[in-house]
């Protein structure tokens, strides 16, 4: 079982839909989460970041995190084509909180 | 202010042959980390380094080596090199150690085993 996992996609939304996006992690001991954007040819970006359960906003970016179902999620609200690019789930704790753990990532487009 | 960056961005060389990568953070970032990334295995964590010592290690052999100078800027170097080594190697600099909202990545170096 791999410790990040996120559906590879690709997720195919209209523009001005809701993108959710999705990630599962193993590790109960994970305290941080991430959410980062790569579009391709490129480095990855941070868009979102939560540590605590519930949802954190964030323009139209809202994360959503569920410690006790180890799963966390993704909304980008008015999806633009702009958006399009895959994005990242990564994980950290506190044994190893120099590092991420990266999930292999979801392709989203977003068909103007 | 200046982003990380990478240098080179694109190299090619054969098996067998050594290379070395070169990053350097965010002015006042201390903190620098080397990740490897693949279509197959995705982004893995490399190692990192903080006021020039290798404080984590990743899963990755011997012939990954890396090194941090007095001005925070780092090198990895990789040895012997096999085809599967064909890889974007991103460097990410921290301005808080541990806090990787305050990491950035730089743009890559695309290496590539022929």
């Amino acid at each position: 079982q791999k410790e990040v996992e996120q559906n590879s996609g690709p997720l195919s939304v209209p523009e001005g839909a809701i993108a959710s996006l999705n990630c599962t992690y193993s590790d109960r001991g994970s305290q941080s989460f991430f959410w980062y954007r790569q579009y391709s040819g490129k480095s990855p970006e941070l868009i979102m970041f939560i540590y605590s359960n519930g949802d954190k906003e964030d323009g139209r970016f809202t994360a959503q995190l569920n410690k006790a179902s180890q799963y966390v999620s993704l909304l980008i609200r008015d999806s633009q084509p702009s958006d399009s690019a895959t994005y990242l789930c990564a994980v950290n704790n506190m044994d190893s909180s120099y590092k991420l753990i990266f999930g292999s990532g979801t392709r989203l487009l977003v068909r103007p | 202010k200046a982003g990380v960056t990478q240098t080179p961005r694109y190299l090619i060389k054969t098996r067998g042959q050594q290379v070395t990568l070169s990053c350097s953070p965010i002015s006042g970032h201390r903190s620098v980390s080397w990740y490897q990334q693949t279509p197959g295995q995705g982004l893995q964590f490399l190692f990192e380094y903080f006021s020039e010592t290798q404080r984590n290690k990743g899963n990755f052999p011997g012939r990954f080596s890396g090194r941090q100078f007095s001005n925070s800027r780092s090198e990895m170097n990789v040895s012997t090199l096999e085809l599967g080594d064909s890889a974007l190697y991103l460097c990410a600099s921290s301005l808080i150690r541990g806090r990787a909202d305050t990491q950035y990545f730089g743009p890559g170096t695309r290496l590539t085993v022929l």
